[in-house]
């Protein structure tokens, strides 16, 4: 079983739709929570991290955190062209937080 | 440019070559971490430094890879003997001293053996 679990899509959504990409994690003593966006052939960007249980709001970023269901999603409202990419989830465990597990990453196209 | 920058963000070199790559951090931070990208897959963590010590090392850097971050500033990152499994995105990523340890990562160094 992987660490942390992504469907890699891709998803897609119109110009203005709420994109929502969601991420599942395998150890139960996972602590922080980070959604990262990665373009084509560039490297991962940090876009927010979260670990309490709840929501938590950036901008158009909106992460939820559920640590009883091992559930992580991002969601995206008022989706730009922009915003294509790679969704990147990883965690990090308890008592090791400098190691990041991360996802395989999820797809998303937004369409004019 | 106030971010983490690699060099170089190219190499291409022949099976048995060994190649060095260069992070260098944000300045502030002391945290430095190596990960490889292979395509389709997320970053794999490869290891850490607090300052100048290497702190954890993944199963995944075998004998043929070093690391090294002598003043605690920079690090080098050497590939001895490459082989052709060697071939992706290698990630440098720093980060301050906190709980949340967020991090931040540079454009990386896209390794290609031929």
């Amino acid at each position: 079983q992987k660490e942390v679990e992504q469907n890699s899509g891709p998803l897609s959504v119109p110009e203005g739709a709420i994109a929502s990409l969601n991420c599942t994690y395998s150890d139960r003593g996972s602590q922080s929570f980070f959604w990262y966006r990665q373009y084509s052939g560039k490297s991962p960007e940090l876009i927010m991290f979260i670990y309490s249980n709840g929501d938590k709001e950036d901008g158009r970023f909106t992460a939820q955190l559920n640590k009883a269901s091992q559930y992580v999603s991002l969601l995206i409202r008022d989706s730009q062209p922009s915003d294509s990419a790679t969704y990147l989830c990883a965690v990090s465990r308890a008592g090791n937080f400098n190691k990041f597990y991360f996802g395989s990453g999820t797809k998303l196209n937004v369409k004019p | 440019d106030t971010g983490v920058s690699q060099d170089p963000r190219h190499k291409i070199t022949k099976r048995g070559q060994n190649v060095t790559f260069r992070c260098d951090p944000i300045s502030e931070h002391n945290r430095l971490y190596w990960y490889r990208q292979t395509l389709g897959q997320g970053p794999e963590f490869l290891t850490y430094f607090q300052n100048e010590a290497q702190l954890e090392k993944s199963r995944l850097l075998s004998d043929r890879f070093s690391a090294e971050r002598p003043k605690g500033s920079f690090s080098t990152l050497e590939i001895q003997r490459t082989e052709q499994g060697d071939s992706a995105m290698y990630l440098c990523a720093s980060s301050i001293a906190d709980p949340y340890n967020e991090q931040f990562f540079g454009p990386g160094t896209r390794l290609t053996v031929l």
